[in-house]
């Protein structure tokens, strides 16, 4: 069966780190893999999205990257933290276009940006 | 530009009633249309879909309703259960692409003893 990890859980930053957060996908391959992030009131706001090693998707400017540099790894990034960026991250995958299997999400990760 | 909302940002509903969930779309190129439940912490999980050539889909006690001409959907729990607390997000999907599913706001639902 497909699981997907996510990690940290929960991590507290000061203004100005860096920032990299860490996705994985066991059980399939070729995925879909998506960043999105939770701010409060305002839904889930889709980051990133990626259709393969070294592709990647923004869509919306902001102060992150993301990187595929494996198949089943989604990496999200920050040079310099802003408080802005705190929010609830959400690393998801599914399976190649043509189909309409939802997307499965991985725990999440609560940045808080101090 | 918000393509997919949820105007009501809670909902409180007794043990043993029907909730109803409700959702507006302005995009009619959506293929499929999404439900997820998401408790405190957690990732959302998915809980039921309908096909957009669809008016009507059922799994159990839950049951989402689509109208086109309305460019609306709802989400239906009957009987409402206490574990059934928690934030609810209508998404759409055009699967043509990368499949990207736009959620919109959520509602949370609390279920009262």
């Amino acid at each position: 069966s497909q699981t997907i990890h996510q990690w940290p859980a929960t991590l507290v930053q000061p203004v100005g780190s860096p920032l990299s957060l860490e996705c994985t996908v066991e059980g399939t391959s070729n995925p879909n893999l998506y960043w999105y992030r939770q701010a409060a009131g305002r839904g889930l706001q889709l980051l990133f999205y990626s259709v393969g090693i070294g592709q990647i998707s923004s869509e919306v400017p902001q102060n992150l990257s993301a990187s595929r540099p494996q198949d089943r790894q989604f990496i999200l990034s920050s040079k310099k933290l802003l408080l802005s960026d705190s929010g609830f991250y959400l690393c998801a995958w599914s399976v190649r276009p043509g189909t309409n299997s939802p997307l499965h999400f991985g725990n999440g990760t609560r940045l808080t940006v101090t | 530009d918000q393509q997919v909302k949820q105007n009501s940002p809670s909902l409180s509903v007794q043990e043993g009633r029907i909730s109803i969930l409700n959702c507006d779309y302005t995009n009619s190129m959506f293929d499929y249309f999404l439900w997820y439940k998401k408790y405190p912490a957690e990732g959302p999980t998915f809980l039921i879909s309908i096909s957009s050539i669809k008016d009507k889909n059922e799994d159990g006690r839950f049951t989402v309703f689509l109208n086109k001409s309305a460019k609306h959907l709802s989400l239906h729990i009957v009987p409402s259960q206490p574990g059934d607390s928690a934030v609810y997000f209508c998404a759409a999907i055009i699967i043509q692409g990368a499949q990207k599913l736009v959620f919109g706001q959520g509602t949370r639902l609390t279920i009262n003893p």
